[in-house]
Parts: structure tokens; sequence; C-alpha cells
């Protein structure tokens, strides 16, 4: 079965700076999907950037970037230019690539709190 | 642009009685999840469908049943509640007949059992 790793249940950040959330996933699989979900306190989830793993190039999108790593199975990542509304609990997320339907598999979480 | 819909957004129940959730994904997606999202838990998948028909199952009791409708929406149906029930139940939809299957969600329903 697929696992999720997040191995920071809590993180910070000044305003402004950087941060590096960290992601690991165990599969057998050699196609699938990897996203980032972020859940601020109203608890919406929300997509933030995800990756197919058959693309080596890292997926970007406006201050957030991955750093997807195949080989080692991790999946980190990075906020620039950190910003109040990115206080929330960030999700990794795992999803097989097998033709629809596909459930996610989460990791724990990990809550990150931007201070001004 | 159009977001998945989850009525109602807040439910209060008693122990044993029975709870119907609303979801209505993004037109022209033909896959609904459902997740369900314990206090300070990750969301575990429950169910899922796919043009109507059950595509996939997780840890759902056999309390609960779930459906999808000709017009894509679905509804679980929660009966026999109990105390552990109470949780934030999100659905999920998706296109899949795109080649990225990025789920969506609602805003999820907040399920008290009392």
């Amino acid at each position: 079965a697929q696992t999720v790793t997040q191995s920071q249940p809590e993180m910070s950040v000044q305003e402004a700076e950087t941060v590096t959330l960290s992601c690991t996933y165990d599969t057998s699989e050699s196609d699938y999907y990897l996203f980032w979900y972020k859940q601020p306190p109203s608890r919406q989830m929300i997509l933030v950037i995800r990756q197919e793993a058959y693309k080596q190039q890292n997926a970007t999108e406006n201050r957030f970037s991955v750093n997807f790593q195949k080989a080692a199975k991790s999946f980190s990542l990075k906020i620039s230019d950190s910003q109040l509304g990115d206080a929330a609990m960030y999700f990794c997320a795992y999803s097989p690539s097998q033709g629809g339907s596909e459930k996610l598999v989460f990791g724990k979480g990990t809550k990150l709190t931007v201070n001004p | 642009a159009a977001g998945v819909i989850q009525s109602p957004r807040h439910l209060i129940k008693e122990k044993r009685e029975t709870a119907t959730l609303k979801c209505y994904p993004i037109p022209r997606h033909d896959t609904v999840y459902w997740y369900q999202q314990g206090p300070g838990q990750d969301p575990q998948f429950l169910i899922s469908f796919y043009e109507k028909m059950q595509s996939d199952k997780g840890s759902i009791p056999d309390r609960f049943s779930a459906q999808q409708f000709s017009d894509y929406h679905s509804e679980l149906n929660m009966s026999s509640l109990e105390l552990g029930d109470s949780a934030l139940y999100f659905c999920a939809s998706s296109q899949t007949s795109g080649r990225i299957e990025t789920q969506y969600f609602g805003p999820g329903t907040r399920l008290l059992v009392l």
C-alpha cells in the first residue's frame, strides 16, 4: 500500500522569507501524481501544486515550487516570499495514475506558521 | 469558475439518527470522491464513483452508503450515527478523461453527533 510521510508536524517562517516543507512517499508504481494541498483555518482544501511522476521538470506555481526526486521518493514544497496568508496546514498527497477514480493518500500534514 | 458544492455545510444529529450529505461536482466532472477528516487528522478516503458506478471503496463503515445520480451529483447516507462519526466530510470531483486527474474539493460538511 502506498504511504505518505510528512516528518515535520510544525514549521514556522518569517514573513518574506523562504520555507521548505518535506514529504516522502512509498510506492511500487512508476507513474503517479503528487500534490500539495493547503488547509487554512476555514478547513477548505485548496490545491497548491501538482506534479506528474513522468515529468522530470519540477512544477512551479508563482511563489510555490517543488523539488521532486523520484529515485529518492521525495517531494518537498518550497514557499518563497512567505505571506501571512500562507499560514495553514499543508498536506502532501499521492495518487496513482491507473486510468481514473484513484483515491488520494495523504500525509499527516505540516502546520505552517508565518510570523510578521 | 464553478466549484464543488456541498450541502448542508453544518449538521447536528443525535446518536442513532440518520444523515444525508449532498455533493454537486464541478460541471463536466465525471468522478466524485468522499473523504472523512476527523479533528486533527488527515482526510481519509471513503468511496468514489465514476460515471454513476462505484469505482473504489475505502474505510467506509457498513452503516454508510452512497450513490451518484444521473446528473452526477452524489449523496452520502449515514445511518445509526455514532459519536465517532463527528467529522468534516469532503466531497471532491475530477474529470477522469483528462491526463491530470486533479481532485478539487468542496467546502465540506461539518457533522456533529451528540
